[in-house]
């Protein structure tokens, strides 16, 4: 059982480059979520998805759109890199919005020079 | 807007030492998550503390959630280098999870 993957596991960008973060849960779950890790920042909510067909943004959206594929997929995109946007990157799952235990995959380390 | 405030948040001790971790606000919350972090990984869940005032123990570690519902700690006994993470502290603010900065906790031999 995978859980949460995301690919890749290492990115270096430059400014202005655009890419997309994958990440697929295989535990049947509704709910997905986008969060960076930043050091002294903790976690932020970037964008959710509460069930497929939604998505909803979170604290920090600026910079990034997402798309719920299907039930298993959720993607983040970065359609302008900015050095701001240098951070680590992580998806979860729950089975249902709001206080479920939460799934993270490994984090995706991200550097835009 | 951070509405968890955990402290310390840096915290390095010897092996066999006790020590309390925080998590405040001024927010109540429905439930109160602690997650544990090693380098490279994502988060996992530790804990769900839900009714004010609940005690909850997992070995060595002994979890509070505060009679209001706006606090909780984490108490760790006799610690040992397996310990070694950063400890994240979360509440439900209704569509997600909200967290705290985490206390970074080194446990030495």
């Amino acid at each position: 059982n995978a859980g949460v993957t995301q690919t890749p596991k290492f990115q270096v960008l430059k400014t202005g480059q655009s890419m997309t973060l994958q990440c697929a849960q295989d535990m049947n779950h509704n709910s997905m979520y986008w969060y960076r890790q930043d050091p002294g920042m903790g976690l932020r909510l970037i964008y959710y998805s509460a069930s497929e067909g939604t998505t909803d943004k979170g604290e920090v959206p600026n910079g990034y759109n997402v798309s719920r594929l299907n039930k298993r997929e959720f993607s983040l995109r970065l359609e302008s890199a900015a050095p701001s946007q240098t951070s680590v990157y992580f998806c979860a799952s729950s089975g249902r919005q709001g206080n479920e235990k939460l799934f993270f995959g490994s984090g995706t380390q991200l550097s835009v020079l | 807007t951070q509405l968890l405030e955990q402290s310390p948040q840096f915290l390095s001790i010897q092996e066999g030492e006790n020590l309390t971790v925080y998590c405040n606000s001024s927010s109540v919350f429905s439930s109160l998550q602690w997650y544990r972090q090693e380098p490279g990984e994502g988060p996992v869940l530790l804990v769900t503390v839900v009714t004010g005032g609940e005690v909850k123990k997992l070995k060595r570690l002994t979890f509070q959630f505060g009679d209001a519902r706006k606090d909780s700690s984490l108490h760790i006994t006799a610690a040992q280098p397996g310990d070694t993470g950063l400890y994240l502290c979360a509440g439900a603010t209704g569509y997600a999870l909200n967290f705290g900065k985490g206390t970074s906790l080194l446990v030495t031999p």
